[in-house]
């Protein structure tokens, strides 16, 4: 089975700290979005890497970074965190091609800016 | 940019048919897809539409129309199990897959 594997399920941060959220895929995808969900606001894009050090920006990039060294990790960066920062991030990967229902999704990381 | 749109809640009866509409624009389009979250959990794979059409899966249909940019979920024989959050993305090109906000589904008894 495909396994998408977020490294912390639920962080408590204090504002201006710098954050770290990891991903790690085991099926070789090229494609892997970083996202974040909030009630009544959906799934939003913030990030999203179709190769090994390439990145673009999704909808709402602004306050995170991410990067892409090798081709399994896709982490998230939140250079100082902020209270508004706070929500559940999911990380998610494809192959390139036909995605199909090739696209999986972790199990989701909560953060909480304090 | 992309937009997407679908209702914010349904409330079904369980046995019920229940369909859940989508309409989306986008720069590009490489495929429709919905997905099944419940509270505190990630989405789940539904289905995946990227021709006219009508895919059906067990209990669960998925519809698109390309040219009208719309898209449905149709799920039958409602169970109290179903009730859950139905989230409708497209994939653009370059695989840029964008979410709506989700359809809140509650179905009773």
């Amino acid at each position: 089975d495909v396994k998408v594997t977020q490294s912390s399920r639920y962080l408590v941060k204090r504002t201006g700290e710098k954050v770290f959220l990891e991903c790690v895929q085991d099926m070789d995808h090229e494609n892997m979005f970083w996202y974040r969900q909030d009630p009544g606001l959906g799934l939003r894009l913030i990030y999203f890497s179709y190769d090994v050090k390439m990145k673009e920006k999704g909808d709402i990039p602004e306050g995170y970074s991410v990067s892409r060294e090798k081709k399994e990790r896709f982490s998230l960066i939140l250079e100082s965190a902020s209270t508004n920062q706070t929500s559940m991030y999911l990380c998610a990967s494809c192959p390139t091609g036909l995605p199909g229902n090739t696209i999986y999704f972790g199990e989701g990381s909560w953060l909480t800016v304090v | 940019g992309q937009n997407i749109d679908q209702p914010t809640e349904m409330t079904a009866t369980e046995g019920a048919i229940v369909q859940i509409n989508c309409t989306y624009q986008t720069s590009g389009f490489n495929g429709l897809f919905w997905y099944q979250q419940h509270a505190g959990e990630a989405p789940t794979f539904l289905s995946y539409n990227v021709l006219d059409g009508l895919e059906e899966k067990g209990r669960f249909s998925s519809f698109l129309s390309r040219s009208k940019g719309y898209s449905y979920l149709l799920l039958k024989e409602l169970q109290m199990k179903d009730s859950a959050s139905y989230l409708c993305a497209a994939m653009e090109y370059g695989n840029k897959l964008v979410f709506g906000a989700g359809t809140i589904l509650r179905v009773k008894s």
